[in-house]
């Protein structure tokens, strides 16, 4: 079976804090991908990144990054020097060649000043 | 390049009621989904068309819910008769192709179901 999960339900930090969001998940594809969508107070789901399950290189983008670890099976994402624009619910999800996402129960993270 | 857009944004109806969602992907993209989230739960996959074919419908919750594509563009999602616990948020999302396209998000229709 396939599965996400996200075990901080929420998260609270001070502006300029590290946080780290967890992700892990499980499945028996050998190709599969993971992804990271950020739900801002609008609504709207907005993509942050996919990976595929042959590359384990870690990304960084701005203050965003993202290790990837299929030893464990996990998926985190970590902002650096958080910022209250960063207040959002934060979705991990897996897809297999079906074409299907399967969500993670989100992290709804506040970022206060 | 627009993104893909949602009618309405909230919808409130009685139960028993009929409603239709209605999805516009972006332009060219073959792949659309529909999902939901419900109570503050993980957002679930409803059903995926490959321009107007039903490829997976797998999440379907009962033969209450329609989903439609016709000529593969717009694809709108009826509730007949609605009930209580279809409220929830209903998203549309598309992509270019299948394997790891990421599939990018409308805002989601609000649904309420008093």
């Amino acid at each position: 079976a396939q599965k996400v999960t996200q075990a901080q339900t929420e998260i609270s930090v001070v502006e300029k804090e590290d946080v780290t969001l967890d992700c892990v998940y499980e499945t028996r594809d050998t190709t599969y991908y993971l992804f990271w969508y950020k739900q801002p107070p609008s609504g709207e789901l907005v993509f942050l990144i996919r990976r595929n399950s042959f590359d384990e290189q870690n990304e960084i983008s701005g203050r965003y990054s993202w290790n990837f670890q299929k030893s464990t099976s996990s998926f985190n994402f970590t902002i650096t020097a958080s910022q209250v624009v960063d207040s959002a619910v934060y979705f991990c999800a897996l897809k297999m060649e079906g074409g299907k996402l399967i969500f993670g129960q989100g992290t709804e993270l506040s970022v206060k000043p | 390049e627009a993104g893909v857009t949602q009618f309405p944004s909230h919808s409130v109806i009685e139960k028993g009621q009929t409603v239709t969602l209605r999805c516009d992907p972006i332009s060219g993209h073959d792949n659309l989904y529909w999902y939901r989230r419900v109570m503050g739960k993980e957002i679930k996959f409803l059903l995926h068309f490959v321009k107007e074919s039903k490829q997976d419908e797998s999440g379907m919750p009962n033969n209450r819910f329609l989903a439609e594509r016709t000529g593969g563009t717009y694809s709108t999602l009826k509730v007949q008769p609605a009930e209580l616990e279809d409220s929830g948020v209903y998203f549309c999302a598309s992509s270019k192709g299948g394997g790891g396209q990421p599939q990018h998000f409308g805002d989601g229709t609000r649904l309420s179901i008093l």
